[in-house]
């Protein structure tokens, strides 16, 4: 079955520690995305890339890093520099310039500061 | 600053009634509107969407409605069922903007017996 892979499933990080969150899909999607999720808000844009070696910023890009080199994998770091590490991560992905048939989502890391 | 809003977290309906969530924006430039919904501990799934050409879509017991001169649209569930309860995201996008989809903060519907 074709579907987005997300792991961990929850992760524990300690303070001044980078951690990568691991995104696979197997659907030939080329367009791929990272959100983050925080308690009554909505989901926000953290990066995403519509082809292999090449990503854009999105709307909360700083403290994160990304990396494209195979197509179905978008690993996202969650870096020291971020504040307010602790969220709910979610990774997508679409089929290039057909985003009106939406995005397919993974089921999320947790990623909690300790 | 938050482009989409959706001002209800939370809607109680009972079974077999309507469920309407409401959406609203602030960016006229948005012309691409989409709804996911959420169960606990899984992503989004793709719901139903609604472009600015149009001012309605339906899919079975699924109806988007879109009011573009007071920047709001709503999901229409007719009739509710069970497993319908869930967290209800709208998303919206402008054509010149690709990929980026802005989210608002999801609304939770319990549908009671």
């Amino acid at each position: 079955d074709g579907g987005i892979t997300q792991s961990p499933k929850y992760l524990f990080r300690k303070e001044g520690q980078n951690v990568t969150l691991s995104c696979e899909q197997n659907l030939n999607h080329d367009a791929m995305y990272w959100y983050r999720q925080d308690p009554g808000q909505g989901l926000r844009l953290i990066y995403y890339s519509q082809i292999v070696n090449d990503f854009q910023k999105g709307d909360i890009a700083e403290g994160y890093s990304v990396s494209r080199e195979k197509k179905e994998s978008f690993p996202l770091t969650v870096t020291s520099a971020q504040k307010n590490p602790t969220a709910f991560y979610l990774c997508a992905s679409s089929i290039v310039n057909r985003a009106n048939y939406g995005y397919t989502f993974g089921s999320g890391t947790r990623l909690t500061v300790v | 600053d938050q482009q989409v809003k959706q001002n209800s977290p939370s809607l109680s309906v009972q079974e077999g009634r309507i469920s309407i969530l409401n959406c609203d924006y602030t960016n006229s430039m948005f012309d691409y509107f989409l709804w996911y919904k959420k169960y606990p501990a899984e992503g989004p799934t793709f719901l139903i969407s609604i472009s600015s050409i149009k001012d309605k879509n339906e899919d079975g017991r699924f109806t988007v409605f879109l009011n573009k001169s007071a920047k709001h649209l709503s999901l229409h569930i007719v009739p509710s069922q069970p497993g319908d309860s869930a967290v209800y995201f709208c998303a919206a996008s402008q054509a010149d903007s690709w990929g980026k989809f802005q989210f608002g903060a999801g609304t939770q519907v319990v549908v009671t017996p």
